[in-house]
């Protein structure tokens, strides 16, 4: 059974200051993601990692993916205060059955 | 708006009761997907369709639960007999995934479900 498990849970930082937020996952899969959810509404697709070594940079955001090592990151620098929201790494086991496993999310808080 | 839309958008029932929810996917999408969020938690795959056929449903599914897509299309989703364990927020999700690309899925705003 795959799992995924997200650290730290939650996270209250400064604004400018950077931060990782850890995705780590059970088996064998090559395909992570990372949605954003604001609160009180749906997630958003952030980033979609297909291989090992796959790295993605959106902004002040940056995703990685080591296969070897079942873990990804997503690396935000210099955190301004919209950046403010639910972080969720998943992972899948390939073929679209079972979906998509998700951890329980980072809460993130960026203070001004 | 082509996304993904859920209705409705809150619902509160009584413990017993048959609530049926819908969902809209993106129109191209081939892929549907329903799950279940409940505060502080990442979301839970409930089960999930390729066109109209139901390809794989989750344990978490009891036989109180059923999905339909009987088209291809819109989705519904039903649970019978709620009960307070049931109250949660259920989204649906579409994808058209391609080859080499992954699977990445357009989420609805969810139906979020209070079962008194």
């Amino acid at each position: 059974e795959l799992k995924v498990e997200q650290n730290p849970l939650f996270l209250s930082m400064q604004e400018g200051k950077n931060y990782t937020i850890y995705c780590n996952y059970s088996t064998t899969s090559d395909r992570l993601y990372w949605y954003r959810q604001d609160p009180g509404k749906s997630l958003e697709s952030l980033f979609v990692l297909l291989s090992n070594g796959a790295v993605k940079q959106e902004g002040r955001l940056m995703a990685s993916l080591d296969t070897k090592a079942r873990l990804s990151t997503l690396h935000i620098t210099a955190a301004v205060h919209d950046l403010s929201a639910t972080y969720f790494c998943a992972a899948d086991s390939g073929g679209g059955a079972d979906g998509l496993t998700f951890g329980k999310g980072t809460h993130l808080i960026i203070q001004p | 708006d082509t996304g993904v839309s859920q209705d409705p958008r809150h619902k509160i029932t009584k413990r017993g009761q048959n609530v049926t929810f819908r969902c809209d996917p993106i129109s191209e999408h081939n892929r549907l997907y329903w799950y279940r969020q409940t505060l502080g938690q990442g979301p839970e795959f409930l089960t999930y369709f390729q066109n109209e056929a139901q390809l794989e449903k989750s344990r978490l599914l009891s036989d109180r639960f059923s999905a339909e897509r009987p088209k291809g299309s819109f989705s519904t989703l039903e649970i019978q007999r709620t009960e307070q364990g049931d109250s949660a927020m259920y989204l649906c999700a579409s994808s058209f995934p391609e080859p080499g690309w992954g699977e990445k899925l357009f989420f609805g705003s969810g139906t979020q479900l209070s079962v008194l």
